[in-house]
């Protein structure tokens, strides 16, 4: 079975600090990652996806995340936090045939 | 290209009744998944449809259906309502095929409250 846990209901940053998101995956084939973000009233936006190859993916509004395989695990980064980034992330793996599993999401909040 | 969408936004009904919710996925793609989110389970996988055949099926009870027409686009119905039902659903588009590096692109979200 593949899953995702994401360690952290909450993160609180400073605008300016660096943003660190929490996931590791469990899974016995090799997982196809994905990162989405949600802004309150709104669905999920796509940040980033690890599918095969370069094990550090670069996504939007400078967001970026590294596979590593031997700590099973695909922590999100960005260097500086913005005001803007405040939302809820959610790290999700594919199982196939346009099905995801999330993890129970992570509520970014960032202060001035 | 447009993104996905989906209708009403909001829906407010009483425990028993019933609900349809609409999905119109983006142009090209097949394959149409629905997700409830809810605070206290989070977002959880209802179904999905290809090619107007359900593939998938997540744990939920026959209360919850839904198909898809020839031109992509899936309705959810929800049978007699319960307070828990109470929910945002999601709808995802992709293009469906069984690599799963496949992209999910999701709609807004119909805000579902039972009272």
């Amino acid at each position: 079975a593949q899953s995702v846990t994401q360690l952290g209901s909450h993160v609180s940053v400073s605008e300016g600090a660096l943003v660190l998101l929490r996931c590791n995956y469990s899974s016995s084939v090799p997982p196809y990652l994905f990162w989405y973000v949600q802004y309150p009233n709104q669905g999920l936006q796509l940040l980033l996806k690890y599918t095969t190859g370069a094990t550090l993916v670069k996504g939007i509004n400078g967001f970026e995340a590294e596979f590593k395989k031997s700590e099973t695990s695909f922590h999100l980064t960005k260097p500086s936090a913005h005001m803007s980034d405040a939302a809820e992330y959610f790290c999700a793996v594919n199982k196939g045939y346009s099905t995801l599993t999330f993890g129970k999401g992570t509520m970014l909040l960032v202060s001035p | 290209k447009a993104g996905v969408t989906q209708t009403p936004r909001y829906l407010i009904k009483t425990r028993g009744q019933q609900v349809t919710l609409s999905c119109s996925p983006i142009s090209g793609h097949r394959s149409v998944s629905w997700y409830q989110q809810t605070p206290g389970q989070g977002l959880q996988f209802l179904f999905e449809y290809f090619s107007e055949t359900q593939r998938n099926k997540g744990n939920f009870p026959g209360r919850f259906s839904g198909r898809q027409f020839s031109n992509s686009r899936s309705e959810m119905n929800v049978s007699t309502l319960e307070l828990g039902d109470s929910a945002l659903y999601l709808c995802a588009s992709s293009l469906g095929g069984p690599q799963r590096s496949d992209t999910q692109y999701f709609g807004p979200g119909t805000r579902l409250t039972v009272l």
